[in-house]
């Protein structure tokens, strides 16, 4: 099983700021990460698929980079609705695994 | 619109079962894998278990197979997740998806409680 590592756990931001979380695999997962954002009470929504492809709908704020075992999500601009938990996951094996998390909170 | 509606959970007591829906919408759904995603109460996700679009085939991970049992109707573009010897573990919120690899839709999710 691949282990998903987020760091930071969380990060504190204020609106306007550029923010960059990071993923590393226990092993080279080539391109197959997503990332999700996860607002309180709802099942979170698909941001980033194949490492660096925006979803469908998903801001030009938001990109993704990487491949292997490192990768990084930005935000460039951070706006009220991205205070959340972000979580990256891994398709090239199965069972699919997902990091613990980042929470991105208000300065 | 893409719509996925969990339905079924409650409160349980250790080792009983429950059956766990999930109604799709706006999509053809007899064409896509569908996959069960849980979160424990502040936690993380876990991916619990996937299945072929014709239900042919499902794969569940290891901390349920045995137990927990995914299947579909494509009839009633219904997925289903029956728990069986239910767990204090097993508590938490049940996400169905849509996918086996990214999941880009994702139901609000039906809370499971299991405590005497």
């Amino acid at each position: 099983e691949i282990v998903m590592t987020q760091s930071p756990a969380t990060l504190s931001v204020s609106p306007g700021e550029r923010v960059t979380l990071s993923c590393r695999a226990s092993q080279s997962v080539n391109n197959n990460v997503a990332w999700y954002r996860q607002k309180p009470g709802q099942g979170p929504r698909l941001l980033i698929y194949d490492a660096s492809t925006r979803g469908t709908g998903v801001p030009a704020r938001f990109s993704g980079s990487g491949s292997g075992t490192e990768f990084t999500l930005t935000i460039s601009s951070l706006q009220s609705e991205d205070f959340a938990v972000y979580y990256c996951q891994e398709y090239n094996n199965w069972p699919r695994t997902f990091g613990q998390g980042t929470k991105v909170e208000f300065k | 619109e893409v719509q996925l509606v969990e339905s079924g959970g409650a409160l349980v007591q250790p080792g009983g079962s429950l059956r766990l829906s999930c109604a799709a919408s706006g999509f053809t759904f007899s064409t896509f894998y569908m996959t069960w995603v849980r979160q424990a109460p502040g936690q993380g996700l876990e991916w619990v278990a996937n299945i072929k679009p014709d239900g042919s085939e499902s794969a569940h991970v290891g901390s349920v197979k045995g137990r927990f049992t995914m299947s579909r109707d494509n009839a009633k573009n219904s997925l289903y997740l029956q728990m069986n010897s239910l767990r204090a573990e097993d508590t938490g919120v049940y996400f169905c998806a849509r996918g086996a690899s990214l999941l880009d839709y994702w139901g609000h999710g039906a809370l499971v409680t299991v405590s005497s």
